[in-house]
């Protein structure tokens, strides 16, 4: 079955280390997504990918950055983590196809910036 | 910035009961407004969407109302059960936007035996 995973699923970093954490989906979806979940502010989106070699920015997207070499990976790196990166992370993927919204969400990856 | 406000927050209720969960949106290139369910530890999932044309769907136990002119819509969950209890999500996506979601805040449930 198609699935999309996320690594590590529990991180714990310091303050000011580069942390990448990654994305792999076998839906061969061209969309994919990187949001964090905080309580009290939802999902928010962090930054998208339309297909290889497509990035861009979403509403919080200062301090992280991403590539997309291929279908399946969409890494995320935090360059210098900093404390106010603590939340949990979830990477989502959908079709791209027009009309196609629906998302497909990873377990998560819960990252502790100490 | 596009925004869609959701509410309340959290919410308990008794076995049975049935909650109501509302969202409101700013955007009128809206066309496409799911419901995400999230339980403890997983990541969210669709439950049931809806599109501008149509003011109410059912899927089992679960209604979207969908109110156009007002820009809200709700989720109802009926005969709720202990199961039930998870964070819910509201979103909206327009595909001038690229197929993309906007998520509202989330709604944490708790059905009581």
């Amino acid at each position: 079955d198609a699935e999309i995973t996320q690594s590590p699923r529990h991180k714990i970093t310091e303050t000011g280390r580069q942390v990448t954490l990654a994305c792999h989906q076998t839906w061969n979806h061209n969309n994919m997504f990187w949001y964090r979940q905080d309580l009290g502010h939802g999902l928010r989106l962090i930054h998208y990918s339309y297909g290889v070699q497509d990035t861009n920015k979403g509403e919080v997207s200062d301090g992280y950055s991403v590539s997309r070499s291929n279908t399946e990976d969409l890494p995320l790196t935090l360059e210098s983590a900093a404390s106010s990166q603590t939340s949990v992370y979830f990477c989502a993927s959908s079709e791209g196809s027009a009309g196609s919204y629906e998302q497909y969400f990873g377990p998560g990856t819960r990252l502790t910036v100490t | 910035q596009q925004q869609v406000k959701q509410s309340p927050q959290s919410l308990i209720v008794q076995k049975g009961g049935i909650p109501i969960i509302n969202c409101a949106y700013e955007n009128t290139a809206f066309d496409y407004f799911p419901w995400y369910q999230q339980f403890p530890g997983k990541g969210p999932a669709l439950l049931i969407a809806i599109r501008p044309d149509v003011s109410e769907k059912k899927e089992g136990r679960f209604t979207i109302s969908f109110n156009k002119s007002a820009k809200q819509f709700s989720l109802h969950i009926m005969d709720s059960q202990p199961g039930d209890s998870a964070t819910y999500f509201c979103a909206a996506g327009h595909g001038d936007a690229g197929n993309m979601l906007t998520f509202g805040g989330g709604t944490r449930l708790m059905v009581k035996p």
